[in-house]
């Protein structure tokens, strides 16, 4: 099974960029990364996915190395309802696409 | 407005009962998930569904049970052969497998 490791947590200051890493050396070529973000009590919210190339949305950007084995979700500027726990998924072609998802990064915003 | 609703936010249940979670979505999605979420932990799958009338068991399917008899309706019932169920319960849908998944927000339910 692919698995992707993430920092257990990191703090940004308010209105900076954040750099969230995530590798993830067993996936395959076929396999997507998404990234979703939970805050407390919630459920999971979408954030982005990619397969090979950058990725943009108004939420975040998704950069993916070009050996696909680690990417970097960019928000590129912080506010305190970005703090959340973030989830670097892959999303497994053999395994009919479900979500892996592990513990994920808290992101502590400070003001 | 579109989404997906679960019901209730809060559930209690003694010991040996079971109980039914419900999810509702309005999405006109094929696809439906049920996950598990144990404090400071990840999601895991304990059912999905592709398509109405067929569903798959996830990674921790004993002790729950499933039905998809509409589309929209996808409920999760957690039996009293399940050993441990105080836990976040999390519906999710979407339009195909690997596409971007909605969540609802979700029924914290406790064993007493």
């Amino acid at each position: 099974d692919a698995k992707t490791t993430q920092p257990n947590s990191m703090e940004s200051n308010e209105e900076e960029p954040v750099h969230l890493p995530c590798n993830h050396s067993t996936i395959s070529g076929t396999d997507y990364i998404h990234w979703y973000r939970q805050l407390p009590s919630q459920g999971p919210e979408y954030v982005i996915h990619g397969l090979t190339s950058n990725v943009n949305n108004r939420m975040a950007s998704l950069a993916i190395a070009e050996d696909r084995k680690s990417s970097t979700l960019i928000l590129h500027r912080a506010t305190l309802r970005d703090a959340a726990v973030y989830y670097c998924i892959p999303s497994l072609m053999d395994s009919n696409y479900q979500l892996i998802w592990g513990a994920g990064t808290k992101l502590i915003i400070k003001p | 407005d579109g989404g997906i609703t679960q019901s209730p936010k809060y559930l209690f249940r003694k010991e040996g009962q079971n109980v039914t979670l419900s999810c509702e979505q309005n999405l006109n999605h094929d696809a439906m998930y049920w996950y598990r979420q144990d404090p400071g932990q990840g999601l895991r799958l304990i059912y999905y569904s592709q398509i109405v009338n067929d569903f798959q068991k996830g990674d921790i399917a004993e002790g729950y049970s499933v039905s998809r008899e509409k589309k929209e309706s996808f409920p999760l019932t957690v039996t009293s052969a399940q050993k441990n169920p105080t836990a976040f319960y999390l519906c999710a849908s979407s339009s195909d497998r690997g596409t971007e998944a909605f969540f609802g927000q979700g029924t914290r339910l406790t064993v007493v």
